[in-house]
């Protein structure tokens, strides 16, 4: 069936190191792809989003290249901030007529000054 | 609009008794979702609403959840009989319709958290 996988976490990293969150997924058809981020104590919010293969959705400078050779939607930044740290997740967006999300586990990251 | 609103951001309850939680969807959006998320995992899909009509239900939701949403506004997800493993995050979500479904983004709200003495 359709699933998400993620790197497991915590992520711990020192501010302005770059970082790597690793997602692949299965999916029949043809998936939109997300990256969500949780704030401790807030809801889930959309951070970047690609719709079709070799999209690269960005945002707040974090990327993500939607590669479909290798199912893979990995998030990356260049240089983290202590205000970064939350709980990130990827997400795949099934079509049909609604967009049902179906989520990887999540992933911590911990920024330290 | 202020974004997706959940009721009651927390609800403590014992065993056995029946919880309702209220989710008010961002005001032009027709489509409505409600996952549940335990802790470290990531949310789980239970139903999706197209205004009124509830048209997907998880296998998740035993016969001891009902969603409804009466008039395509606010929606209601009930839990009778509760049970400890009920016990998570119950998130609502909305979004518009229209164009590249698969495309369209979900604004989340904050959630209601249960926990089942």
């Amino acid at each position: 069936g359709d699933s998400v996988t993620q790197m497991e976490g915590p992520v711990t990293l020192s501010e302005e190191a770059f970082l790597t969150i690793n997602c692949t997924y299965t999916a029949t058809g043809y998936p939109s792809l997300f990256w969500y981020v949780q704030y401790p104590g807030e809801g889930l919010q959309l951070l970047l989003k690609a719709t079709k293969a070799d999209d690269k959705g960005s945002n707040k400078g974090f990327e993500a290249t939607y590669r479909k050779e290798t199912t893979s939607f990995h998030l990356e930044k260049g240089s983290v901030q202590v205000s970064d740290s939350a709980v990130y997740f990827c997400a795949l967006g099934l079509g049909g007529g609604y967009n049902k999300l179906i989520f990887g586990a999540g992933t911590r990251l911990a920024v330290h000054p | 609009d202020t974004g997706v609103s959940q009721d009651p951001r927390h609800k403590i309850t014992k065993r056995g008794q029946n919880v309702t939680f209220r989710c008010d969807p961002i005001s032009e959006h027709n489509r409505l979702y409600w996952y549940r998320q335990t802790l470290g995992q990531g949310p789980e899909f239970l139903t999706y609403f197209q205004n009124e009509a509830q048209l997907e239900k998880s296998r998740l939701l035993s016969d001891r959840f009902s969603a409804e949403r009466p008039k395509g506004s606010f929606s209601t997800l009930e839990i009778q009989r509760t049970e400890q493993g009920d016990s998570a995050m119950y998130l609502c979500a909305s979004s518009g319709g229209g164009g590249n479904s698969g495309a369209n983004v979900l604004t989340f709200g904050a959630g209601s958290r249960l926990t089942v003495l």
